[in-house]
């Protein structure tokens, strides 16, 4: 199974503040990889997909990139809903894996 | 708009099985694959399987083969999730989730295993 190392498992920082979160994938996946963001209450939402294609409805201050086996998240511009959970997934290979998720907190 | 509705809350004696429901609504059902995820109490997400309601294809992840089986129906657009012989570790949020990105995610079903 493809490895997905996600960092950091835990991040806090201010409002406006720009961030990046970081999964590293243990073989190639090309561009076969989304970001994931959930809620306290539970409900998962797709971000982002294929490494760097935003969802509808998604806002503007998120985006995706890679370098090399390194798939990044930013967020340019905290917000205060941004305060959630977020997990890579790699879909390239059966099975599907999920990075270990990254809790960002409210510095 | 696409939609994944999931059963509700189950509480389960050791020992048992337990069947979960998706029915889905706002696109062609039998055209994409459906997935399920587990989920641990404070813990990350993990691929159980998934179905081509189509064809009733379906592959699993080793770890759940025994443990989980899936199930279609076409005619209610409802995709299902049995897990036997259930123990403590199977307590779990369990979620679905359309096509193989996963675009789209139900709101999750939470099986509780207890005497």
């Amino acid at each position: 199974d493809i490895q997905m190392t996600q960092s950091p498992s835990s991040l806090s920082a201010s409002l406006g503040e720009r961030v990046s979160l970081t999964c590293r994938a243990s073989q190639d996946i090309g561009s076969s990889l989304n970001w994931l963001q959930q809620e306290p209450d539970g409900t998962i939402k797709r971000l982002i997909y294929a490494t760097s294609s935003l969802d509808s409805g998604v806002p503007k201050r998120f985006s995706g990139s890679r370098s090399g086996s390194d798939y990044s998240l930013t967020i340019s511009s905290l917000e205060s809903e941004d305060f959630v959970d977020y997990y890579c997934l790699q879909y390239a290979s059966s099975p599907p894996t999920f990075g270990g998720g990254t809790k960002l907190e409210i510095k | 708009q696409v939609q994944l509705q999931q059963s509700g809350p189950e509480l389960v004696k050791p020992g048992a099985s337990v069947k979960i429901s998706c029915k889905a609504s706002g696109y062609a059902f039998s055209s994409s694959w459906m997935n399920w995820v587990k989920q641990r109490p404070g813990q990350g997400l993990e691929w159980i399987g998934r179905i081509y309601p189509g064809d009733g294809d379906t592959n699993y992840n080793g770890k759940f083969k025994g443990k989980a089986t899936l199930t279609a129906d076409k005619s209610s657009s409802t995709a299902y999730m049995q897990l036997s012989s259930l123990t403590s570790v199977d307590s779990a949020v369990y979620f679905c989730a359309r096509s193989g990105g996963l675009d789209v995610w139900g709101a999750g079903t939470t099986v509780t295993v207890s005497s």
